[in-house]
């Protein structure tokens, strides 16, 4: 079974354009989560999808913003890029709906953002 | 106050050494707690997870939780190269267990 893929794994903008990260789960995985990766702060949860549906949502601005598609891929938005947005951003997906702790979320090896 | 604090590292160690990762948190409400590793250039993968107190073994790693505390511990005897890795610990905050807040992590080196 494949693993969760994302595209692209390196990207360099700069400040002030947009940038469009896109996530493609484990096959048969309908939830999908963003987070970000940075030295400083650590992973930082971003938000959740299911169904197309977002369910849970991080403290970022409104700057950052995701959607899912009816197959499960997922794209995450972040416009007006600052040089803070310079981190490695991560999706992970799970099987289900209601996830408990024991229940793995799987994630993909990252897309390295570098904003100059 | 972060939720959840962990020693930052680098740690660097002799193959055969016990590893104590170690963090922190600072609701009292937080139930279940887990450990991730991530491998360079990969994303993190789920290693142990512990409910409330106590310990919980796996082969050469340990979970413990100390909830009078607030603090929560990775050990691992006898590393390993391949556990050279960045240590994450975690916990599932409300609103569902997708989201969850992690530590800055520790990056480990086991030297042969």
């Amino acid at each position: 079974k494949a693993g969760v893929t994302q595209t692209p794994r390196y990207l360099i903008k700069t400040r002030g354009q947009q940038v469009t990260l896109s996530c493609s789960p484990i096959s048969g995985h309908r939830s999908v989560s963003w987070y970000q990766q940075t030295p400083g702060q650590g992973l930082q949860f971003l938000f959740e999808y299911f169904s197309e549906t977002q369910r849970n949502k991080g403290n970022f601005p409104g700057r950052f913003s995701g959607r899912q598609f009816s197959n499960s891929r997922s794209e995450m938005n972040v416009s007006t890029l600052e040089l803070g947005d310079s981190a490695l951003y991560l999706c992970a997906s799970s099987s289900k709906k209601i996830m408990t702790v024991t229940d793995t979320q799987y994630f993909g090896p990252g897309t390295r953002l570098t904003v100059l | 106050q972060k939720e959840v604090e962990q020693d930052p590292g680098p740690l660097s160690v002799p193959e055969g050494a016990i590893v104590s990762l170690n963090c922190t948190y600072s609701n009292s409400a937080f139930q279940y707690f887990m450990w991730y590793r991530q491998y360079s250039r990969k994303g993190p993968e789920l290693l142990m997870y512990t409910y409330s107190s106590g310990n919980k073994e796996d082969g050469r790693f340990t979970a413990q939780v100390d909830k009078s505390s607030k603090y929560i511990s990775l050990f691992i005897r006898d590393s390993q190269p391949s556990d050279s890795a960045t240590y994450l610990c975690a916990i599932p905050l409300p609103g569902g267990y997708q989201k969850v807040t992690f530590g800055t992590g520790t990056k480990l080196q086991v030297i042969p």
